[in-house]
């Protein structure tokens, strides 16, 4: 049963070029959030994706986007890339019904993005 | 609004000592708390969850860890550090309904010494 998925690995982006990760969710999961962790902190949230919708928002600028898609995968896109937007980006993926989840986020190994 | 605090970005003990982490959570809410575990250049594994069922929770690799409503505490421990377990430690907290974002804390960078 494979987990959950990203890519790239690495990722090496000019200040204002735009960005896309990919996120595939472990199977069985339909709900995807994405993270932002920068170096040395914990990661924070970035959104939420269930039912192709975005539910749930952080704190983040609209130059965060992001996208699911019918089998559950996800896109996270970031334009105009400022310096501070280099971190590990990580992906989790969960079960939900309804308003409630029923499993715990299961995390993959992220991107790294470097922006210079 | 939920939040966690990690008392000590760093801590050190020695193989074969008592591991404790600790986490202080904010919640207005009956929460869930969570403790997840990353090695250097991997993303985040789950060590073990609080989920309103029994307040000791056993997790993976040894861990386990005490949900205390009265000092809103969910520490972690381990009675016998091993040198695996260095790595960085994050609690997080999140309300048990809804679509639950996950809130982290700043981490406590475990390290073990021979």
């Amino acid at each position: 049963d494979a987990g959950v998925t990203q890519s790239p690995t690495h990722l090496i982006k000019t200040r204002g070029q735009q960005v896309t990760l990919r996120c595939s969710p472990k199977s069985g999961h339909d709900t995807v959030s994405w993270y932002q962790q920068a170096l040395g902190q914990g990661p924070q949230f970035i959104f939420q994706y269930y039912e192709e919708e975005e539910r749930q928002r952080g704190n983040f600028p609209d130059r965060f986007s992001g996208h699911q898609f019918p089998n559950y995968s996800s896109e996270l896109n970031v334009n105009a890339l400022l310096l501070g937007d280099s971190a590990l980006y990580l992906c989790a993926s969960s079960l939900a019904l309804g308003e409630a989840l029923l499993e715990e986020q299961y995390f993959g190994p992220g991107t790294r993005l470097t922006v210079t | 609004a939920q939040s966690v605090t990690q008392l000590g970005s760093h801590v050190s003990v020695s193989e074969g000592a008592l591991v404790l982490l600790r986490c202080n959570y904010s919640s207005s809410v009956p929460p869930y708390l969570f403790w997840y575990v990353q090695y250097p250049n991997q993303g985040l594994q789950l060590l073990l969850k609080y989920t309103s069922a029994a307040t000791l929770v056993k997790g993976i690799n040894g861990f386990e860890a005490e949900f205390k409503k009265s000092e809103t505490s969910f520490h972690l421990t381990k009675p016998s550090a091993h040198m695996s377990d260095a790595a960085e430690y994050f609690c997080a907290v999140t309300l048990n309904t809804g679509f639950q974002k996950l809130v982290f804390g700043t981490g406590t960078r475990l390290l073990v010494s021979p």
